[in-house]
C-alpha cells in the first residue's frame, strides 16, 4: 500500500542548529511528495513540494529532495529560529479510482527550538 | 480571501447529541477535505468533495458520521449521536485540484465529548 513513515519526535534543537526530519515512503507509481507544517493551535499550511524525481523543493530556508532511488523526501534546513518550532508533517499523493488523487500524512514531527 | 473558515472554533457537548461542524471554502476551489486530527491515530482524511459532489467517504468512521456539501460555498460534519471518542480536531480544506495542488486548512475545531 502507500504510506508514509517519518521519525519520532520530537526533535529538540538549540537556534541556528542544522535540521534534519527524515521522511520515508511506499508508494506505487510516481507520487507528488509534500512538506506542511503545523503551528500550535492552527491548521497545516504548505511548507514546499516535488513532483517528480530528483525535484528540490524549497521554501523559508527549508529544502528537500525527491530521492526515488531511496524512497526518501528528508527535510533540512541550515540555521533554524525558535519560529520554525511546529509540527512538520511528510505528505504524499497516490491515485486513487476515478482519475482521482488521494493525500496522506505521515505522524507528523514535532520541533521545538530553544534560544 | 479570507481563508478556509470553520465554526464552531470550539465545541464542548455531552454524550449522545448531535454535534454539526460547519466549513465554508476558498472560494473558486474545488474541492474540499474533512480531516480529523487525534494524538492516537494522527491526521485521518475523512471524506472529499468535488464541485459538492462526495468522492471517497470511505474514512468516515461509521454511520454516526455524516457529511454534506449543499452548495459550493458551504459544508457540514454531522456526528449523530456523539461519543467520547469522537474527540478530536476536526479540519476542513480545500483546493483549487488534486494531486500537486496545495490544500488550505482551515483552523479546526476542537470537539470535546464527555
Amino acid at each position: 500500500g502507500n504510506s508514509v513513515t517519518q521519525m519520532e519526535g520530537p526533535v529538540t534543537l538549540s537556534e541556528e542548529a542544522f535540521l534534519t526530519i527524515n521522511c520515508t515512503y511506499t508508494a506505487t507509481g510516481y507520487p507528488s511528495l509534500f512538506w506542511y507544517v503545523q503551528y500550535p493551535g492552527e491548521g497545516l499550511q504548505l511548507l514546499l513540494k516535488a513532483t517528480k524525481a530528483d525535484d528540490k523543493g524549497s521554501n523559508k530556508g527549508f529544502e528537500a529532495t525527491y530521492r526515488k532511488e531511496t524512497t526518501s523526501f528528508h527535510l533540512e534546513k541550515g540555521s533554524v529560529q525558535v519560529s520554525d518550532s511546529a509540527v512538520y508533517f511528510c505528505a504524499l499523493t497516490y491515485p486513487f479510482s476515478g482519475g482521482y488523487n488521494k493525500l496522506i500524512f505521515g505522524a507528523g514531527t514535532r520541533l521545538a527550538v530553544h534560544p | 480571501d479570507a481563508g478556509v473558515i470553520q465554526s464552531p472554533r470550539h465545541e464542548v457537548t455531552e454524550m449522545g447529541q448531535e454535534v454539526t461542524l460547519r466549513c465554508k471554502p476558498i472560494s473558486g476551489h474545488d474541492y474540499l477535505f474533512w480531516y480529523r486530527q487525534t494524538m492516537m491515530r494522527g491526521l485521518e482524511l475523512l471524506i472529499y468533495f468535488n464541485n459538492n459532489v462526495p468522492i471517497d467517504d470511505s474514512g468516515m468512521p461509521e454511520d454516526r458520521f455524516s457529511a454534506k456539501m449543499p452548495n459550493a460555498s458551504f459544508s457540514t460534519l454531522k456526528i449523530q449521536p456523539s461519543e467520547p471518542r469522537d474527540s478530536a480536531v476536526y479540519f476542513c480544506a480545500s483546493s483549487l485540484g488534486q494531486g500537486e495542488y496545495e490544500q488550505y486548512f482551515g483552523p479546526g475545531t476542537r470537539l470535546t465529548v464527555t
